[in-house]
């Protein structure tokens, strides 16, 4: 059965702190991702990694950051967090496929309140 | 650029009505579209993807290149179907985009 496991579910921080999300996935994936999902915005793609130590910019990367050392690991990071960055955050994974494409497996989220 | 509309915030239907929700797509080159479905307290998880061309759950969707849409429906709701429900599109290489979502409510 097939897992992407985010380390902590809930978090509460302070305005200012350092945030680590983690995100691990068992299935040998290539690709990995970070989503932030708010109601009414949907799902909106913070940055990528198609293989370890590469990263790519997805639609709202301002204030965070990501880390891929390994090929099961995906790190989220907020350099200083901040109120507006209270969200879900979901870790998705999929293999690449001969088009590039394939099936997103999710996480289960981390749900961040920053106060 | 790619985009993926929803117009829908939430659709609400009586049990054994049918169900038709709308996505919209604007892409400039073949892509794969995708239905995921999130229920409550579960992870998202892909529905359906139109390169299968295949009913999940009684689910079907039609990919219409002219018209740029890739509609969801079931002719029978199922109060099991409440959820929220993304459309996702996808070109070559890229990652996933998704829309803003739809919540369904099936009510009896």
């Amino acid at each position: 059965d097939v897992k992407v496991t985010q380390s902590s579910r809930y978090l509460v921080k302070r305005t200012g702190e350092k945030v680590f999300l983690e995100c691990v996935q068992d299935m040998d994936h290539e690709n990995m991702f970070w989503y932030r999902q708010d109601p009414g915005l949907g799902l909106r793609l913070i940055y990528f990694s198609y293989d370890v130590k590469m990263k790519e910019k997805g639609d709202i990367p301002e204030g965070y950051s990501v880390s891929r050392e390994k090929k099961e690991r995906f790190s989220l990071i907020l350099e200083s967090a901040s109120t507006n960055q209270t969200s879900m955050y979901l870790c998705a994974s999929r293999s690449q496929g001969a088009r590039g494409t394939g099936e997103l497996f999710f996480g289960e989220g981390s749900r961040l309140t920053v106060l | 650029a790619q985009r993926v509309t929803q117009p829908e915030k939430l659709l609400s239907v009586f049990k054994g009505a049918p169900v038709e929700l709308k996505c919209n797509y604007s892409y400039s080159g073949s892509p794969e579209l995708f239905w995921y479905v999130q229920y409550s307290r579960q992870r998202l998880q892909l529905l359906l993807r139109h390169i299968s061309r295949e009913s999940i759950k009684g689910f079907t969707a039609d990919l219409n290149k002219g018209e740029t849409s890739f509609h969801l429906k079931k002719p029978f709701a199922q109060e099991e179907d409440s959820a929220m429900y993304y459309c996702a599109l996808s070109g070559l290489g890229t990652a996933l985009i998704f829309g803003k979502g739809t919540t369904l409510s099936v009510s009896s």
